[in-house]
């Protein structure tokens, strides 16, 4: 098990592009969040999915944020439109059982021009 | 609103200090307490989950404890080395709600 992976790691992009990042889980966990991190801050909890089914989507920052986890293996986190204030560390984690403790990505850091 | 609150901020100390930081949350509806350590261009990873009042968890030269009446718990480091180097996060869960995190406490250990 090589444990959480995110891809791409950084992504610079112009204002006004689409971003996608993508988070591969631990295998036999079937819960898979997502969280920012800005400087000085905490991780943000931004929504997550226990197997394909989203169960919270409502603290994702504006309507230009989705997320998917087509088959519950892989998610997808898509930033439409972005705006210079959504550079951030992306942070994906997964876990087994609530309140069991999460695994990390590495994170995708995000600048937009 | 749910807040977790660590203090503090940042600290500096020497090799070989011991050292504590603090996490409070709001104690109705408490559910679970995690503790992780994020270091520089590392993902962060879990020390501590901790559910019930009065419990104490260790991991070599680290502990904390947890006071979930009053909404507080502390994690200690005993004789620092610089590879304890990192940020601590606390981050706590009540009913059904996502694990909310502190801003955490940076510490730097100086050789």
């Amino acid at each position: 098990d090589t444990g959480v992976s995110q891809d791409p790691r950084h992504k610079i992009t112009k204002r006004g592009q689409n971003v996608t990042f993508r988070c591969d889980p631990i295998s036999e966990h079937n819960r898979l969040y997502w969280y920012r991190q800005t400087l000085g801050q905490g991780p943000e909890f931004l929504t997550y999915f226990q197997n394909e089914a989203q169960l919270e989507k409502s603290r994702l920052l504006s309507d230009r944020f989705s997320a998917e986890r087509p088959k519950g293996s892989f998610s997808t986190l898509e930033i439409q439109r972005t705006e210079q204030g959504d550079s951030a560390m992306y942070l994906c984690a997964s876990s087994y059982l609530r309140p069991g403790e999460l695994f990390f990505g590495e994170g995708s850091r995000l600048t937009v021009l | 609103i749910l807040n977790v609150e660590q203090s503090p901020q940042s600290l500096h100390v020497q090799e070989g200090d011991s050292t504590n930081f603090t996490c409070s949350f709001p104690s109705s509806n408490f559910y679970a307490l995690h503790w992780y350590r994020w270091e520089t261009a590392k993902s962060p990873e879990a020390l501590f989950v901790m559910t019930l009042n009065g419990d104490e968890k260790k991991k070599g030269r680290i502990s904390a404890t947890l006071n979930t009446k009053e909404g507080y718990s502390y994690l200690y480091i005993k004789g620092s080395q610089p590879e304890d180097s990192a940020t601590y996060l606390c981050a706590s869960l009540w009913g059904n709600t996502p694990l909310v995190f502190g801003k955490g406490t940076r510490l730097s250990v100086i050789a």
